[in-house]
This record gives structure tokens, sequence and C-alpha cells, in this order.
């Protein structure tokens, strides 16, 4: 069975940094791009980042570039998000997810993990 | 970017009866909208891809429709499970959710 397994959130002050991990089983890592996606308390779902297979490009929401970068270990298969310069407006549940398609559909999802900035 | 627009906000039905949600983009996407469906405490579930086709393992009530800049998703007879949130997605953008209710 596919799975992704999201790690590393927690309460951080704004300003602070933090790094999630998402670590994955039960299917070829390295055919995929991968994506975080997160979703504010009560409200929608926004996609952040997402990252080619062989990691020769991302992509980043407007929201968070230049504070966050998405990364990945092909021989862990692991997906990581590094977070900087956190703000209140960043306090969400974040996902990741494993994209399939010309149109980054999202097939598989992890069960989140919580992300929130405040003094 | 596309921004999508889902209607109605909330959808209150019985167990038996048909929904239709509604997924309007800004403009044309062609056939490439996604549906996806999200109950409390748990990741969003794809639903339907390319407008038209079911994920692996989604029951055949479920059904997708339209290309350009109207899409709808149908849920033929409502079950039990299927009272949650319904998201349309085009590659990064995501509309704002219907809540399909019990009514």
């Amino acid at each position: 069975d596919v799975q992704l397994v999201e790690s590393g959130g927690g309460l951080v002050q704004p300003g602070g940094s933090l790094r999630l991990s998402c670590i994955t089983s039960g299917f070829t890592f390295t055919k995929y791009w991968l994506a975080w996606v997160r979703q504010t308390p009560g409200k929608g779902l926004e996609w952040v980042a997402n990252m080619a297979e062989d990691r020769s490009v991302a992509y980043y929401a407007d929201s968070v570039k230049g504070r966050f970068t998405i990364s990945r270990d092909n021989v862990e298969s692991s997906l990581h998000l590094q977070m900087n310069s956190l703000r209140a407006e960043d306090t969400a549940v974040y996902y990741c997810a494993r994209v399939w398609g010309s149109y980054d559909y999202m097939t598989h999802w992890g069960q989140g993990t919580l992300v929130t900035v405040s003094s | 970017e596309i921004v999508l627009t889902q209607s109605p906000g909330t959808l209150s039905l019985s167990p038996g009866e048909r929904a239709t949600l509604s997924c309007r983009a800004s403009r044309s996407v062609g056939i490439y909208l996604a549906w996806y469906q999200q109950k409390p405490g748990q990741a969003p579930r794809l639903l339907i891809y390319d407008a038209s086709n079911r994920a692996t393992g989604i029951p055949a009530r479920f059904s997708g429709s339209g290309s350009g800049t109207d899409f709808t998703l149908t849920i033929s007879s409502l079950e039990p499970e299927d009272f949650a949130v319904y998201y349309c997605q085009q590659r990064r953008d995501f509309g704002q959710g219907t809540r399909l209710e019990l009514k």
C-alpha cells in the first residue's frame, strides 16, 4: 500500500523555523513528483510547493516563495519542507501528497501535520 | 492563476437523493480538473480526474462532467458516508469547497 507519513509539526513563534518531513513507502519514489498542500483551520486547501521526481525543478506558491524550501531524498524516499520566517498566516495542517499526471492530480495523501505559529 | 468558484457553498440533502455540485473556472481549463472529497479529520481523497474519470476504488455513484469553464460532480444516490466537503482542483488552484450536509 502507498503510505505517506508527515512529521515535524508543532508550535513555533513568529519569525521562527520548522522542518517538516514526509516518509513514504509502497511505491517507486523516484517515479513521482511530490507536493506539499496546506489547510488553514476550518478553511480550504492551498498548494504550497512541489518538486520533480529527479529534483531538477521545484515550484512554490507566491505566499511562501523565498521562505520555504522543498527537498527530497531519493535514497530515503522522503520529502521535506524547510519553513523559515514563519508568520501567523502559515498556521495550518500541512499534507504531503503524491502527484500524478501532467495536471498535478494528487492521488495519495498523508494524514497531515499541524503547524501553529503563535507567540 | 485560475480562480475556481464552487457552488453552492452548502448543500443539504438526505440519503438516497441526488447531489449536483458545480465548479466554475475563471478561464478555460479543457478537461483538466479534479474533484476531491474530505471528511472531518481526514486528508482529501481524489475522486475524479480529467473531469470525468473515476479514481481507483471510487464507487460508480460518483460521476464528473464538463469541460472548458463549467464542471459538475454528481452523486447519483447519496450514501451516509458521502456527507463531506468536496473540492475541485486545477493544477495548483483549489476551489473553496462545497459542504454536503445531512438534511
